[in-house]
């Protein structure tokens, strides 16, 4: 169990368009997901905490308007990169918190990544 | 906000050899997790090992084991029997037990296995 999916796989878009990536928890219910940014050969670099219901918390840095994120329900959180740049190409990682599992430590589930590409 | 560090970009090893992937952190919490995740080429984040900072024996998983040195906050890695699909990125990572399920994560190690 704990299955976190992400969609699409690779996207590339025009410059000054608007990309909206899906993340997915399929076999659980999760009320906090995480974005992740990572460049080639770097780590993972946290974007926002999205908790079901409420506004996302977004780290130090990462613009709020440029980089939406909704989660309406406690299985889909989507993040949207509105007026996309080439500077905004990068791999996009989610994960998924499991509460039933919360006093395990692993009870982050990640996505298989979306890579962005802006032309 | 902590750190995690690793001072090691790249490593490699011969196959069936045993290799080490150091990685330090800083804190000041008392009780925290402590991670190693494997990222191969398909970019998948995959867990490998876990330890809680309360529990003095060293977490084992197979082939992998930790050398958790709490006081010199030190955290690393050893895979044995070392194969040829262990070749990938290796990130160390911290999570506090109070402060919610944030991740903070090292700039990663990328391990290649010779044949």
């Amino acid at each position: 169990g704990a299955v976190v999916s992400q969609h699409p796989s690779r996207v590339i878009c025009k410059s000054g368009t608007s990309v909206k990536i899906e993340c997915r928890s399929l076999d659980f219910q999760a009320t906090t997901m995480f974005w992740y940014r990572q460049f080639p050969k770097q780590s993972l670099m946290l974007m926002a905490t999205s908790n079901e219901g409420s506004k996302a918390t977004y780290e130090q840095g990462v613009e709020k308007d440029k980089f939406l994120i909704n989660h309406a329900s406690l299985t889909l959180s989507t993040l949207t990169v509105t007026s996309a740049h080439p500077e905004d190409s990068s791999f996009y990682i989610c994960s998924a918190r499991n509460p039933s599992r919360q006093i395990i430590a692993d009870t982050q589930y990640f996505g298989p990544g979306t890579r962005l590409t802006v032309l | 906000a902590q750190t995690v560090t690793q001072s090691q970009p790249e490593m490699s090893v011969q196959e069936a050899e045993t290799v080490t992937l150091s990685c330090t952190y800083d804190t000041s919490e008392s009780d925290y997790y402590l991670f190693w995740y494997k990222q191969p080429p398909s970019r998948q984040m995959i867990l490998v090992i876990r330890q809680e900072a309360y529990k003095q024996q060293n977490a084992t998983e197979n082939r992998f084991s930790v050398n958790f040195q709490k006081a010199a906050k030190s955290f690393s890695l050893k895979i044995s029997d070392s194969q040829l699909g262990d070749a990938a990125m290796y990130f160390c990572a911290y999570r506090s037990f109070n402060t919610g399920n944030q991740f903070y994560f090292g700039t990663g190690t990328s391990l290649t296995v010779i044949p």
